[in-house]
């Protein structure tokens, strides 16, 4: 079964404005963490931010900020002040407290428009 | 270096032949993984290894699939009589240790395309 859900293959976005890229995630383990990578077209994966399951707060990251909801177990990725250089993949990804790997999503590909 | 090194970068096989990938893990991390990330997809987990231990190899796709890391280091993925479908781009990453919170950093990857 898929551990981790993006529904949104592609996403756009004009320059400056705010996006929401969507995460949804499945694990009965009550410990785990969930990461959002960026994947541009060069290739590499860049490790955005990170949120424990047990944070009270979610987590930012200059214009990256995490909108956690555990009990939907959704773990959504906010872009702020969206730049051209922001167009990339982007993978949500979760680890597991009973296992050792990142589980990635399928990607979400967003386009910033100028 | 700094950051994680694989080589080569791409490689063009022909079908039936085995080929070997080559990833360098950052000096110190003790935790490395293996990836394969087809056209357009997610990636998908292969291998994990601790130290030179592979305690989960359950994303292997079939016995054609193998890979060892040696000193703590050094790991080679190998693929035996290549299919077509062998085709992608295959991601080795390591991190420090093996935390909840612990991000792992990524090589550049080896495109593999089998002809």
């Amino acid at each position: 079964a898929q551990k981790i859900t993006q529904t949104q293959p592609g996403m756009f976005v004009q320059e400056k404005e705010a996006v929401t890229l969507d995460c949804t995630y499945d694990t009965s383990d009550q410990s785990y963490g969930l990461f959002w990578y960026k994947q541009p077209s060069s290739g590499e994966m860049i490790f955005l931010i990170y949120q424990g399951s047990y944070d009270e707060q979610n987590a930012t990251e200059g214009r990256y900020s995490l909108n956690f909801q555990k009990a939907r177990k959704s773990a959504n990725l906010v872009i702020s002040a969206s730049q051209l250089g922001d167009s990339a993949m982007y993978f949500c990804a979760m680890r597991e407290v009973s296992g050792y790997a990142l589980n990635f999503g399928k990607g979400t590909s967003l386009l910033v428009t100028p | 270096g700094a950051g994680v090194s694989q080589s080569p970068s791409n490689k063009v096989t022909e079908k039936g032949k085995d080929v070997e990938l080559r990833c360098d893990p950052i000096s110190g991390h003790t935790a490395l993984y293996w990836y394969r990330q087809s056209l357009g997809q997610g990636l998908e987990f292969l291998i994990y290894f601790q130290g030179n231990s592979a305690p989960d190899k359950s994303g292997l796709p079939s016995d054609r699939f193998s890979a060892e890391r040696t000193g703590g280091s050094v790991s080679t993925l190998t693929i035996q009589r290549t299919q077509q479908e062998d085709s992608a781009v295959y991601l080795c990453a390591s991190s420090f240790r093996t935390g909840l919170n612990t991000e792992a950093f990524f090589g550049q990857g080896t495109r593999l395309t089998v002809v």
